[in-house]
């Protein structure tokens, strides 16, 4: 299994630009989520679902747009990239609640905005 | 008070130590608890999850003390490759989220 995998590893957008990283996992989880993580910061929860077509903002949503159009799926767009959104992404997938079963993370998307 | 609080360390100890590390919570309606672990620059792991008192997996033991918000993590002959930081992850029920907090460095110095 390959778990969670996200693309691309790393990105330098433009000030302005837009962009979709791209997260997919193949154990058939329900929950996903997308965090990220400044340096030196801890995760904060950007967006997640509970499951195709619900979708649910996080701490810090403001910039970003999710859907969940298949199981399988959590794409993460951003939108008019600014500075402040550089950062290490995370997506992660649960079969259960967060409360009641592991987050298994993918490798991260290191982005850059200048 | 922190919603999550450990020691940032850096832990600096010698292969075969044991070591244990702290964390608080402020949230009284926590009901679970995580330790990841996380390598530089890499994803969070699950290490360990704890849902009552405590739990153990072979070198590492969990401690949850509710009354006083306090939960530990003991790990015994310590590994080179246990260089890593540890995040306490509680759950808070009431508000449906995990709390990522920094986390406690560690070094296993050979």
């Amino acid at each position: 299994n390959a778990g969670v995998t996200q693309t691309p590893k790393f990105r330098i957008l433009k000030i302005g630009q837009s962009m979709t990283l791209q997260c997919t996992q193949d154990m058939n989880h329900n929950y996903m989520y997308w965090y990220r993580q400044d340096p030196g910061m801890g995760l904060k929860l950007i967006y997640y679902s509970v499951g195709a077509g619900i979708t649910d903002k996080g701490e810090v949503p403001n910039g970003y747009n999710v859907s969940r159009s298949t199981t399988e799926d959590f794409p993460l767009r951003l939108e008019l990239a600014a500075p402040s959104q550089t950062s290490v992404y995370f997506c992660a997938s649960s079969w259960d609640s967060w409360d009641n079963s592991p987050l298994h993370f993918g490798n991260g998307t290191r982005l850059t905005v200048t | 008070r922190k919603e999550v609080e450990q020691d940032p360390g850096p832990f600096n100890v010698p292969e075969g130590a044991t070591v244990a590390f702290n964390c608080t919570y402020s949230n009284s309606a926590s009901q679970s608890f995580f330790w990841y672990r996380q390598d530089c620059r890499k994803e969070p792991k699950l290490l360990m999850s704890v849902y009552s008192s405590g739990n153990e997996d072979g070198r590492f033991t969990a401690q949850l003390n509710r009354a006083s918000q306090y939960i530990s993590l003991l790990i015994r002959d310590s590994k080179l490759s246990d260089s890593a930081t540890y995040l306490c992850v509680p759950y808070a029920g009431n508000n449906r989220k995990l709390i990522w907090g920094l986390g406690t460095s560690l070094a296993v110095n050979p």
